[in-house]
């Protein structure tokens, strides 16, 4: 089957302190995975994806094939970070799938 | 050009009548994407077009949904005979298959339809 999971639906967090968001795929192929996020009454939009191995607002992500993992990690977060946060991978027949989705709320 | 637009933002409709919305992707962009979201859940891929043929429609697509891209710009999706399980969100997004970041989808701000 393939399927996103984001074991959390919620993860609060306190200014300064890191962050991480849990990711797993299945998929039997080595797909191309993302992490998107959604602002609060704002769109989708794309933070960062593995090939590209960038660090983007801080954050950064990396593709453990072994563990089947893409976790999205930020050493100090802000709070500006507070948003929808998806995991999502490509699949070979480009279609996108999405996880469920963690809310990240950063406390003062 | 302020990115991907959809019309209308918001839907309100008794059940059993039909709803048509409208999508503008980005105006480079050769392929556009139809997904849904629920609460709680991720979007889900319903359908996607490159220029204006349809290439795939996901099982979640039954009868009563029908999309087009005519002209290979906007997209419609009509849903026939709404029903209440068909409240959601309704996402398009658009991409530049041959761009330099292949399959970057950028998503437009939605249509919430309410079936009442």
């Amino acid at each position: 089957a393939q399927r996103v999971t984001q074991p959390e639906k919620l993860l609060s967090v306190f200014k300064g302190a890191p962050v991480e968001l849990k990711c797993n795929y299945s998929y039997s192929g080595s797909p191309e995975l993302f992490w998107y996020v959604q602002y609060s009454r704002q769109r989708l939009q794309l933070l960062l994806r593995h090939i590209s191995r960038e660090s983007i607002k801080g954050f950064t992500a990396d593709l453990n094939k072994g563990e089947t993992s893409f976790h999205l990690k930020k050493p100090f977060a802000q709070e500006e970070d507070s948003a929808m946060y998806y995991c999502a991978f490509l699949n070979r027949d480009d279609k996108i799938i999405f996880g469920k989705g963690t809310r990240l709320h950063i406390l003062p | 050009d302020t990115g991907v637009s959809q019309n209308p933002r918001h839907k309100i409709t008794k059940r059993g009548q039909n709803v048509t919305f409208r999508c503008d992707p980005i105006s480079e962009h050769n392929r556009l994407y139809w997904y849904r979201q629920t609460l709680g859940q991720g979007p889900e891929f319903l359908t996607y077009f490159q220029n204006e043929a349809q290439l795939e429609k996901s099982r979640l697509l039954s009868d009563r949904f029908s999309a087009e891209r005519p002209k290979g710009s906007f997209s419609t999706l009509e849903i026939q005979r709404t029903e209440q399980g068909d409240s959601a969100m309704y996402l398009c997004a658009s991409s530049l298959v041959g761009g330099k970041y292949l399959h970057e989808q950028y998503f437009g701000p939605g249509t919430r339809l309410t079936v009442t």
